[in-house]
């Protein structure tokens, strides 16, 4: 399997404009989640789906921020108007069940200038 | 407000010497622990976890240790390798080892030294 494949693996875009993170879990798992890596914040949860349905998405920072998993394959993390505070590493995630399943992708490095 | 803190963003050992990281947490309902290792350009990979019934838990060289009267972990690398160089996290959940919001410190980036 090759793992959590996250894309682009570098995106570098002007303030205001709409960024569009791809994910594609690992076959067969049936969670899937979004983090952001920041200096200041460390790796926070935004938010996570299980089969497919948003579980938890109290961690998305504000409405400009959209995900979706329209089916078990892949998922989108969107930011509609980027503003350069929006800047890290934004890292996908999927598991099987139980914590230590957890496999992260490569991540995506955000530059919004 | 962190409710995992690493208060040490940085360590420095050197081979084949002990490496001891530390982590503290506030939230009582924590009841599973885990430890990853992030080299640069990749995502964080799983190293070893520990549940709340335990105060240890050893898998080669890697040993957790938990205080739970504390609200204290720690990892413990022995012997430290070079290859062990990069950042370590520590996490913690609720959910007792099923799904869950895993809450991350903010790591500590360990350098082991030839």
């Amino acid at each position: 399997d090759a793992g959590v494949i996250q894309s682009p693996r570098h995106e570098v875009t002007e303030m205001g404009q709409e960024v569009t993170l791809r994910c594609k879990p690992i076959s067969g798992h049936n969670s899937l989640f979004w983090y952001r890596q920041t200096m200041m914040r460390g790796l926070e949860l935004l938010i996570y789906f299980n089969n497919n349905v948003p579980i938890d998405d109290s961690g998305m920072p504000e409405d400009r921020f959209s995900a979706k998993m329209p089916n078990a394959s892949f998922s989108t993390l969107k930011i509609q108007p980027s503003e350069p505070r929006d800047s890290a590493v934004y890292f996908c995630a999927s598991s099987l069940g139980g914590l230590d399943g957890y496999t992260f992708g490569s991540g995506t490095r955000l530059t919004v200038v | 407000d962190q409710q995992v803190k690493q208060n040490s963003p940085s360590l420095s050992v050197q081979e084949g010497r002990i490496s001891i990281l530390n982590c503290d947490y506030t939230n009582s309902m924590f009841d599973y622990f885990l430890w990853y290792k992030k080299y640069p350009a990749e995502g964080p990979t799983f190293l070893i976890s520990i549940s709340s019934i335990k105060d240890k838990n050893e898998d080669g060289r890697f040993t957790v240790f938990l205080n739970k009267s504390a609200k204290h972990l720690s990892l413990h690398i022995v012997p430290s390798q070079p290859g062990d160089s990069a950042v370590y996290f520590c996490a913690a959940s609720a959910g007792g080892g099923s799904q869950g919001n895993l809450i991350f410190g903010k790591g500590t980036k360990l350098s082991v030294k030839p």
